[in-house]
């Protein structure tokens, strides 16, 4: 029962880079998001998606893009990395939004210098 | 805005010692209340939860009640562990459902 599987776990990129950090759940949930971390910052919202097909921004979307083509996929792009988004990157997923448990990935941790 | 404000750590204490961890919070409305537990080197966990007024949610030990006069849900444990040291999230969705609102976290270290 493989959850919720984030890749990469470490990924270190120059400024103006671009790349795509991956996540998959294999509990057929619906709604999937992404956040990030920041030292006393909490974890902010980047992108969510309420189903294949549809996705909205949360809290801090700029400089990230996102697509939901499946129900298991909810990739995460970084369109030209920034050393602001040096950052812990976490993938979750749920049945539905409201009221029910998130099953979060492990995370990847990004470093842009 | 939604938003959750919890204490400020780091919490460190001795085994078997009594643990509160304050949170309030601020909505529209009486959203569903959680606590996340992140262990070192993981991903966030559900530790509990609580849908209503007056709910208690409960897991390995730790209590919290979902207070609406005082718009709190204070995390209590009565004897910590040496394996409960972590950092420890409160959160509540927001009134459109869309997404967990988080608190800054607080990290909880149980020296034996």
């Amino acid at each position: 029962n493989a959850g919720v599987t984030q890749t990469p776990k470490f990924q270190v990129l120059k400024t103006g880079q671009s790349m795509t950090l991956q996540c998959a759940q294999d509990m057929n949930h619906e709604y999937m998001s992404w956040y990030r971390q920041d030292p006393g910052m909490g974890l902010r919202l980047i992108h969510y998606s309420v189903g294949a097909g549809i996705t909205d921004q949360g809290e801090v979307p700029n400089g990230y893009n996102v697509s939901r083509s499946t129900t298991e996929d909810f990739p995460l792009r970084l369109l030209s990395a920034a050393p602001s988004q040096t950052s812990v990157y976490f993938c979750a997923s749920s049945y539905s939004s409201r009221n029910t448990e998130a099953f979060f990935g492990q995370g990847t941790r990004l470093t842009v210098v | 805005g939604d938003s959750v404000t919890q204490m400020e750590g780091p919490v460190t204490l001795s085994e078997e010692a009594f643990l509160t961890i304050n949170c309030t919070y601020t909505a529209t409305g009486y959203p569903s209340l959680f606590w996340y537990v992140q262990y070192p080197g993981e991903g966030l966990q559900l530790l509990l939860k609580a849908t209503k007024a007056d709910d208690k949610g409960s897991n390995k030990g730790f209590e919290a009640t979902y207070r609406k006069e005082t718009t709190s849900f204070h995390l209590e444990k009565g004897s910590v562990q040496v394996s409960d040291s972590a950092v420890y999230f409160c959160a509540l969705i927001n009134q459109a459902g869309t997404a967990l609102i988080f608190g800054k976290g607080t990290t909880l270290s149980v020296s034996s």
